[in-house]
Formats: structure tokens, sequence, C-alpha cells
């Protein structure tokens, strides 16, 4: 079945400074790539998502790139604020198995 | 309009006992799910619901049990609760359909202690 890997666990940086978060997915069949961010005591909740026919998507401070050759994708987030602290959950989903299987997830701390 | 509403919230149980997490949606989805967010290990599905009448298992299905009882509601149900089954519980759905892909609405989730 589908694996995901995450990295790295955890990641500070400095107000407005950009933020990287790495996944690795194991099933060439994955098509569906989405990113959700959980903030303290809440359930996720999908901030980008990017399907394989498209190897980069934008959605103002928030980018998702995807290299399917490799099995990468990562989240781009530029000029971070201290509400972008969250921890953040990558996915990959494989055509007709309803399956949304998750990275181990990325606690990410903005500085003031 | 509610979403995804979980009940309970919390709950602490004694090793042995028994309970069932109750999940409803109103967004007429067709697929929901289940999973459990432990420390360092993310979120891993335990079973999830493609559609009305039918239920699969995730990865990390065993001591858990499900029903789809209609469109709206999927409940879990931990027959002997065990400490390993301590954790946080959230409930999911989706629209479904084809393309089976789209975004996930996650419930508030359910924190369950088992002594």
């Amino acid at each position: 079945g589908e694996n995901v890997e995450q990295h790295p666990s955890t990641l500070s940086v400095q107000e407005g400074d950009s933020a990287v978060i790495k996944c690795t997915y194991s099933d060439s069949a994955s098509n569906y790539f989405p990113w959700y961010k959980q903030e303290l005591g809440k359930g996720p909740q999908l901030i980008i998502d990017i399907r394989s026919n498209v190897g980069e998507k934008k959605d103002q401070r928030i980018a998702v790139t995807l290299n399917k050759t490799a099995k990468h994708f990562s989240l781009h987030i530029t000029e971070t604020q201290p509400e972008d602290s969250a921890v953040y959950f990558c996915a990959a989903v494989r055509p007709g198995t309803y399956k949304y299987i998750f990275g181990t997830g990325t606690r990410l701390k903005v500085l003031a | 309009n509610a979403g995804v509403t979980q009940t309970p919230k919390f709950q602490v149980l004694k090793t042995g006992q028994s309970m069932t997490l109750q999940c409803a949606q109103d967004m007429n989805h067709n697929s929901m799910y289940w999973y459990r967010q432990d420390p360092g290990m993310g979120l891993r599905l335990i079973y999830y619901s493609a559609s009305e009448g039918t239920t699969d298992k995730g990865e990390v299905p065993n001591g858990y049990n499900v029903s789809r009882l209609n469109k709206r509601e999927f409940s879990l149900r931990l027959e002997s609760a065990a400490p390993s089954q301590t954790s946080v519980y959230f409930c999911a759905s989706v629209t479904g359909g084809s393309p089976n892909t789209g975004e996930l609405f996650f419930g508030e989730g359910s924190r369950l202690t088992v002594l």
C-alpha cells in the first residue's frame, strides 16, 4: 500500500522567512496530493492540493510543487507570519482506493 | 451548517471497557473515515466507508469495528479498550464520487484515554 514520509518533523523559522516541508510517496499510481493545516485543538483543514497532471500550484503565500518522477512533493510558505504556526500534514491518494494516506506531520513554529 | 460532528469530545475508559465514538456529517458526502492521531505518528487511517453500505479496513484496523448507519453517520466501536488505543480520534468525510478525490472535512476530534 501507499506510504508517505514527511520531513522535517519540526521546523522553526523567523517571521518573514520562508518554510519548506517535503514529502515522498511510494505508490506511483497516486494522483492527488493535498496539504492540511492543523491548529491546536482543531481538526486538520485543507490549505492547498495538487493533482498529478500539474507540476506547481500557488495560492498567495502558499505553493506546492510535485515531482512525479522522484515521487516528491513539497509545501512552500513565503513571508511566514505567526499565524502560520501549526502542524502541517501532507497526504497522497491513489485513484479508486478512497484511501487518504497521511505523512507524520511537521510542527512549524514562526518566531516573532 | 455544522459540517462533521463527533461525540464525545473527551472520554476516559478502563482497560477492557467498550465504547462507541459517533460521527455525523450534514454535507451529503458519500465517503467517511476514521483516523487516529498519535504524537510522531501522524494521522493513521483506521477504517473508511467509500459509500453507504460499504466499509473497509485502513492501516490500523485491529481492535476496532465500524458501522455506516446511513449516509450521514459513521460510528467507531472499541469492544475491549486497551491502553494502546489512547489517542485522539478524527472523523472525516469527502464528497466522493468520480473523481474520488477532493477535500476531506474533519471533525474537531475525540480525545480518548484508556487507563
